[in-house]
């Protein structure tokens, strides 16, 4: 059983391109989460998604930032326009069940806005 | 909403000895409180969590203990080995929703030294 995978593992953006993450994840699970970890801090939760419905989006920032796990394929994190503030590492997590159980985290990816 | 703190933010010790790792959270509520160890460059990954109607759980030379009164748990590394050398984050999740959103501590860079 293949664990999270994301791609890419690096993406170098210059300012005001898109960023598309993706994330697909462990085999049977249907939950997702999205968090992101600036340089030297800790991980930040964006969204948690299930199959085709976003659940809580609390952590989004309101703009340029968006997030879909559509019933087939991967999730994708899509970030508009970015800005150098972007630069950071996006981890996706799955979880089976949503709730108060692990949840396994990818490899994540490296963004970087030049 | 939920804060966690974690403290101290960088930790050394000499192989063999003992490392502890605090944390406290602000939401009552919360009832999952997991811990990860994070690699430079990789994933966070589970290494043991607790949940709010145990008092102290133990996997071999890891432990962590929680005081629900206090809204404080804290991570215990006996015996520890340079391959514990890496970045631990607590996290605290509240189950109100099934959401299991974490929000994580600030995390603390454990060095053994040889």
């Amino acid at each position: 059983n293949a664990g999270v995978m994301q791609n890419p593992r690096h993406l170098v953006r210059r300012r005001g391109q898109e960023a598309r993450l993706r994330c697909s994840p462990m085999k049977g699970h249907s939950h997702v989460y999205w968090y992101r970890q600036l340089p030297e801090e800790g991980l930040k939760f964006m969204v948690y998604l299930q199959k085709e419905n976003i659940i809580d989006e609390s952590g989004m920032p309101k703009e340029r930032f968006s997030a879909e796990f559509p019933k087939e394929g991967p999730s994708i994190l899509r970030i508009q326009q970015v800005v150098r503030g972007d630069s950071a590492a996006y981890f996706c997590a799955s979880s089976p069940t949503g709730g108060n159980t692990e949840a396994f985290f990818g490899q994540g990816t490296r963004l970087t806005v030049v | 909403g939920e804060n966690v703190e974690q403290h101290p933010s960088t930790l050394s010790v000499q192989e063999g000895d003992s490392a502890v790792i605090k944390c406290t959270y602000s939401d009552s509520a919360s009832n999952y409180f997991p811990w990860y160890k994070q690699e430079l460059g990789k994933r966070p990954q589970l290494i043991i969590d607790i949940r709010s109607n145990v008092g102290e759980k133990k996997d071999q030379r890891i432990a962590v203990t929680l005081n629900k009164t206090a809204k404080h748990f804290s991570l215990h590394i006996t015996e520890t080995q340079p391959e514990d050398s890496a970045v631990y984050f607590c996290a605290a999740s509240i189950d109100s929703g099934n959401t299991g959103k974490l929000i994580f501590g600030q995390g603390t860079t454990l060095q053994v030294k040889p």
